[in-house]
């Protein structure tokens, strides 16, 4: 089993950049892809990234996922911040016997 | 356009038992692995259960292992979660979710938008 840790939560102003972080606990992050949702108030979550850094269609390309094997993390950064990224964010990866998602972050765009 | 719409969600007393059905349009049903993920009010996401797309592999969380069995009905486009000995922290809305092809690939695409199910005496 592993654990998959996201910040709390991250803040940012219209027009910045922001960077969720998601680090597992045990087995390489590169070993199985890394997913994000975004999930707003009172709805379903959406798929933004896939397979690590894959956007579906219909994302902003101002969305960009990433992994760092040396800190064993996966990295969701949004660009030009917009007050409708205002949600919950989850990181998502798996094993052979699992599907793990992060705790969630909530980003507030100041 | 994928449309994933749940049901069944219901109030019940601990120990008790239910089930859950999804009936899934827009995109060909057979060919992709399902799975059902559940969020407690105010708290994150907890994959429950998966099935791939011939039933011949289903995957359940250690949380509700032994409880609950998914199934599925690919002439009748419809995912199903059937839960027994139903506990409190059961308490969450329950997703439908649409996964891919290979069932080994365990992420999603589409979700639906959750029915409530509350166990409380």
């Amino acid at each position: 089993n592993f654990v998959l840790t996201q910040p709390r939560s991250v803040s940012g102003s219209p027009g910045k950049t922001v960077t969720i972080s998601c680090t597992r606990s045990r087995g390489s992050i590169a070993s199985n892809s890394v997913q994000w949702y975004q999930q707003r108030p009172g709805s379903a979550p959406i798929s933004v990234i896939y397979d690590d850094d894959r956007r579906p269609s219909g994302v902003p390309d101002r969305f960009s996922g990433s992994i760092d094997t040396s800190s064993n993390s996966a990295s969701l950064t949004i660009s030009g911040l917009r007050t409708e990224d205002e949600a919950d964010f989850y990181c998502q990866s798996f094993d052979a016997t699992e599907v793990v998602f992060g705790g969630g972050t909530k980003l507030t765009v100041l | 356009e994928v449309q994933l719409v749940e049901s069944g969600g219901d109030s019940v007393q601990p120990g008790r038992s239910l089930r859950l059905s999804c009936t899934a349009s827009g995109f060909i049903f057979h060919d992709y692995a399902m799975h059902w993920v559940r969020q407690a009010p105010g708290k994150g996401l907890e994959w429950v259960a998966g099935v791939s797309w011939a039933s011949s592999t289903m995957m359940y969380a250690d949380s509700v292992k032994g409880r609950f069995a998914v199934s599925r009905d690919n002439d009748k486009n419809s995912l199903y979660l059937h839960m027994e000995s139903l506990r409190p922290d059961d308490t969450a809305f329950y997703y439908c979710v649409k996964g891919q092809h290979d069932f080994g690939d365990l992420y999603f695409g589409d979700w639906g938008q959750g029915t409530l199910v509350t166990v409380s005496s």
